[in-house]
């Protein structure tokens, strides 16, 4: 059983920039999370899709966007990098939105450098 | 401002003694609380849970006690083995966050379990 891929697994861009990072949900989940890991700090949620809709919002710029698609994978999209953009950005799965319960499930991450 | 706290950035524990990982939280509106631990290039495992309806959550080796009044839960593990070297990360959620997607983070704490 698959568990959460992401992909790339590591990526370079340049101040301003584009860049869109993929992830596949653990097997029958249909629920992603993203979150920005930045060196020595925890994860900060950006935002989470369910039924290819973003349900809640962390406290991220309108630079950070996403999509789900209809096979429940995900996309991150960071538009006009800043350096400060420079983490390890996870995606995590979960059966359902709405109850508390539900393990998150992680993938390995994206590390992007903004050089 | 830090809404979860692990004051300590590292531990190191003999093996087969037990380890003690705080956390405190700021925030009284946090009613689930969780422990992740993380390896190199891997993402963030879900290790254990408690509610605030509780103030003990066993699971194996693995116990977490929450002190609500002093806003306060520690994660103990015994006996600790070097397999659990690792950084723990303490995660808390409340009732308006909606389901376990959006998570407040510490910035972790990195134990090692020396042979």
């Amino acid at each position: 059983d698959a568990g959460v891929t992401q992909s790339p697994t590591h990526l370079i861009k340049t101040r301003g920039q584009q860049v869109t990072l993929r992830c596949s949900p653990k097997s029958g989940h249909d629920t992603v999370s993203w979150y920005q890991q930045a060196l020595g700090q925890g994860p900060q949620f950006i935002f989470q899709y369910y039924e290819e809709e973003e349900r809640q919002r962390g406290n991220f710029p309108d630079r950070f966007s996403g999509h789900q698609f209809p096979n429940y994978s995900s996309e991150l999209n960071v538009n006009a990098l800043l350096l400060g953009d420079s983490a390890l950005y996870l995606c995590a799965s979960s059966l359902r939105w709405g109850l508390r319960d539900e393990k998150l499930f992680f993938g390995s991450g994206t590390q992007l450098s903004v050089l | 401002d830090q809404q979860v706290k692990q004051n300590s950035p590292s531990l190191s524990v003999q093996e087969g003694r037990i380890s003690i990982l705080n956390c405190d939280y700021t925030n009284s509106m946090f009613d689930y609380f969780l422990w992740y631990k993380k390896y190199p290039a891997e993402g963030p495992t879900f290790l254990i849970s408690i509610s605030s309806i509780k103030d003990k959550n066993e699971d194996g080796r693995f116990t977490v006690f929450l002190n609500k009044s002093a806003k306060h839960l520690s994660l103990h593990i015994v006996p600790s083995q070097p397999g659990d070297s690792a950084v723990y990360f303490c995660a808390a959620s409340a009732p308006y966050g909606g389901s376990q997607g959006n998570l407040i983070f510490g910035k972790g704490t990195k134990l090692s379990v020396k042979p």
